[in-house]
């Protein structure tokens, strides 16, 4: 079956400090790629997504590229502010168009320290 | 625009009775919701996949006795859990499909069972 892994944290890091989540996976075929960002007492949303290999998803300064070869989709930001504490996580559907659910990781804390 | 809305947004019943949670699309039309199960500081597990006017599609672990879905219209879904007892406290979220590659997420339930 499809499984996902990434870091576990939580991450602290300095404002400004630049931001790796490291997310790889497992699936059968081409899955579509995502990572979604929870702030607390809210629900998922979506960051950034990927649909194919070679793809770089991208939004607030975040991106992820979909490296098929080593079935990874890190998640990278230059400069990370303080509003950027949440917990993130990244996730994988075999269809990506919806008909299917996805497949999460356990979620990274990231904490931005000013 | 593609907004899903969750309700109640936390709900503490007795052991022993049920609770019902509603996932409604409120601008766009879903044949096929997602309910996911997060425990605390842990990933979200895909529970089942709702299908208007069909029956739902349980993950495997899942009971569909306990956890019943009725998907009677093209925006609404619902979520009951039956005898509720303290091990079926959790976060619920839904999740719907507004287009393609695209999922939107409730704001989550979260059920204390006491």
């Amino acid at each position: 079956g499809n499984s996902v892994t990434q870091m576990e944290g939580p991450v602290t890091l300095s404002e400004e400090a630049f931001l790796t989540i490291n997310c790889t996976y497992t699936a059968t075929g081409y899955p579509s790629l995502f990572w979604y960002v929870q702030y607390p007492g809210e629900g998922l949303q979506l960051l950034l997504k990927a649909t194919k290999a070679d793809d770089k998803g991208s939004n607030k300064g975040f991106e992820a590229t979909y490296r098929k070869e080593t079935t990874s989709f890190h998640l990278e930001k230059g400069s990370v502010q303080v509003s950027d504490s949440a917990v993130y996580f990244c996730a994988l559907s075999d269809s990506g168009g919806g008909a299917d659910g996805l497949t999460f990781g356990k979620g990274t804390h990231l904490i931005i320290q000013p | 625009g593609a907004v899903v809305s969750q309700h109640p947004s936390w709900v503490i019943c007795k052991s022993g009775t049920s609770v019902k949670i509603e996932c409604r699309s409120l601008d766009f039309q879903a044949t096929t919701m997602f309910w996911y199960r997060q425990f605390p500081k842990q990933s979200l597990m895909l529970m089942a996949t709702s299908n208007e006017g069909s029956k739902a599609t349980y993950e495997q672990g899942v009971e569909k006795d306990k956890f019943l879905i009725n998907h009677a219209s093209l925006t609404l879904s619902t979520l009951t859990v039956t005898s509720a007892h303290p091990e079926d406290s959790s976060f619920y979220i839904c999740s719907a499909t507004p287009g393609v590659y695209g999922y939107t997420f409730g704001s989550g339930t979260r059920l204390t069972v006491v």
